[in-house]
């Protein structure tokens, strides 16, 4: 199964607003990392979390990781069209396999 | 820079036919890394290569095999195709050996989209 699962599966909110995506992993980790793919293309690389940091910022993207809760956040604010997306999380894990979640699926309505 | 090319893009193959992948990575960069991406089963990882020698490998049969050559590019190759390999094959290049491990980036190529018919 799995290593990291996204939740919400699909979210929709109107240009301008904050989108929320959560991710829980089963396992420990080393890092966390956040990744964004468009429809049916390359997943392009947003922000790397390590095991020891809480919380990370990018621009309009803020990440947090709990290692206690083994989960993470991303958040996107002031949300635009062009953030319409797949977004995954990302963990290494024992034996060093490398885990994609199942995607969030963001529309930013203009 | 260019970045990573995943070729052909698209493909159509027969079950039971096999079929060849090629990814070349970033320039000076020498880890490669596949995956395959389906609704149902979402990303997962292949394998990936570095210095031509395989280095880590995810739970797919052996139908599913590759190679890295001294210029670092990389192909895959999967045998006797069934319905089930229609994916979206994607490649990723870093600099380091299991570099999304080792807190660096990994580069992700377009990708090539397999139809088994």
């Amino acid at each position: 199964s799995q290593q990291g699962e996204e939740d919400p599966q699909a979210l929709s909110i109107q240009e301008g607003e904050n989108a929320t995506m959560n991710c829980s992993y089963k396992t420990s980790i080393n890092n966390l990392q956040w990744y964004r793919q468009n429809s049916g293309r390359g997943l392009v690389h947003l922000i790397l979390i390590r095991s020891n940091e809480r919380e990370k910022h990018s621009g309009r993207l803020r990440v947090t990781l709990d290692t206690s809760k083994k989960s993470s956040s991303l958040l996107i604010t002031a949300s635009r069209a062009a953030d319409t997306a797949s977004y995954f999380c990302a963990t290494d894990a024992v034996g060093n396999q490398f885990y994609f979640g199942t995607g969030t699926s963001l529309t930013v309505i203009p | 820079k260019a970045g990573v090319t995943q070729t052909p893009r698209y493909l159509i193959k027969t079950r039971g036919q096999q079929v060849t992948l090629s990814c070349s990575p970033i320039s000076g960069h020498r880890s490669v890394s596949w995956y395959q991406q389906t609704p149902g089963q979402g990303l997962q990882f292949l394998f990936e290569y570095f210095s031509e020698t395989q280095r880590n490998k995810g739970n797919f049969p052996g139908r599913f095999s590759g190679r890295q050559f001294s210029n670092s590019r990389s192909e895959m190759n999967v045998s006797t195709l069934e319905l089930g390999d229609s994916a979206l094959y994607l490649c990723a290049s870093s600099l380091a050996i299991a570099s999304l491990y080792q807190n660096t980036e990994a580069f992700f190529g377009q990708g090539t989209r397999l139809t088994v018919v």
